[in-house]
């Protein structure tokens, strides 16, 4: 079990310019979810998926954020003409559909930084 | 609409003595709890859950939960801290009715600091 992965774990870029961030889910979880955290608080929801379709959004994933979940593997997550308010961690989780499971598995997270 | 509360920003207790984190939630429905850990610069590892039956739930690490519908608590326990324990600690609801979000709701988070 290699868990979640997300690349780049830390991501500076410019005002206005557009990054892509990449998670690799536990393979065969079904689910994959998107959350922001910024500091002192908690992660927030921005969206998920099941297997390729993705099924909720968030009212904070503007329409600068894009994500897209291919073939039901892996998930990538764009913003387009960064803001500095788009400072924060980005963390990616994934579960497995049963009836006895129900918790979320998260990776390191990516820290996206907006000078 | 569904909600988490951590009341406390930080907890301080001695290493060997019984900490308590507390948790507060609002939702809708019957709840799914949960408990996650957070050490600095890396993810969130899942603790434990309640999603139904014995109101007394044990996870990880020695750590365990009570869940308790009247008071809409989920206090997370353990009987005797280590200095290893100290770490930022969330707690997250889900509504567990058939056509809910997936997603969980988190609380503000509550930083555990075990004095050795």
């Amino acid at each position: 079990d290699t868990g979640v992965s997300q690349d780049p774990r830390h991501k500076i870029t410019k005002r206005g310019q557009n990054v892509t961030f990449r998670c690799d889910p536990i393979s065969e979880h079904n689910r994959l979810y998107w959350y922001r955290q910024t500091l002192g608080q908690g992660p927030e929801f921005l969206t998920y998926f099941q297997n390729e379709a993705q099924l909720e959004k968030s009212r904070l994933l503007s329409d600068r954020f894009s994500a897209e979940r291919p073939k039901g593997s892996f998930s990538t997550l764009e913003i387009q003409r960064t803001e500095q308010g788009d400072s924060a961690m980005y963390l990616c989780a994934s579960s497995l559909v049963t009836p006895s499971t129900y918790e979320q598995y998260f990776g390191p997270g990516t820290r996206l930084t907006v000078t | 609409a569904q909600s988490v509360a951590q009341p406390e920003d930080q907890v301080n207790v001695a290493e060997g003595n019984p900490l308590t984190v507390k948790c507060t939630y609002s939702v809708s429905g019957n709840p799914y709890l949960f408990w996650y850990v957070q050490y600095p610069n890396r993810g969130l590892q899942f603790l434990l859950k309640y999603i139904t039956g014995d109101n007394l739930v044990k996870g990880s690490y020695g750590f365990e939960a009570e869940f308790n519908k009247s008071q809409t608590s989920f206090h997370l326990k353990k009987p005797s801290a280590l200095v290893s324990d100290s770490a930022l600690y969330f707690c997250a609801v889900r509504d567990s009715r058939m056509d809910s979000s997936y997603k969980l709701i988190f609380g503000s988070g509550t930083r555990l600091l075990v004095r050795p």
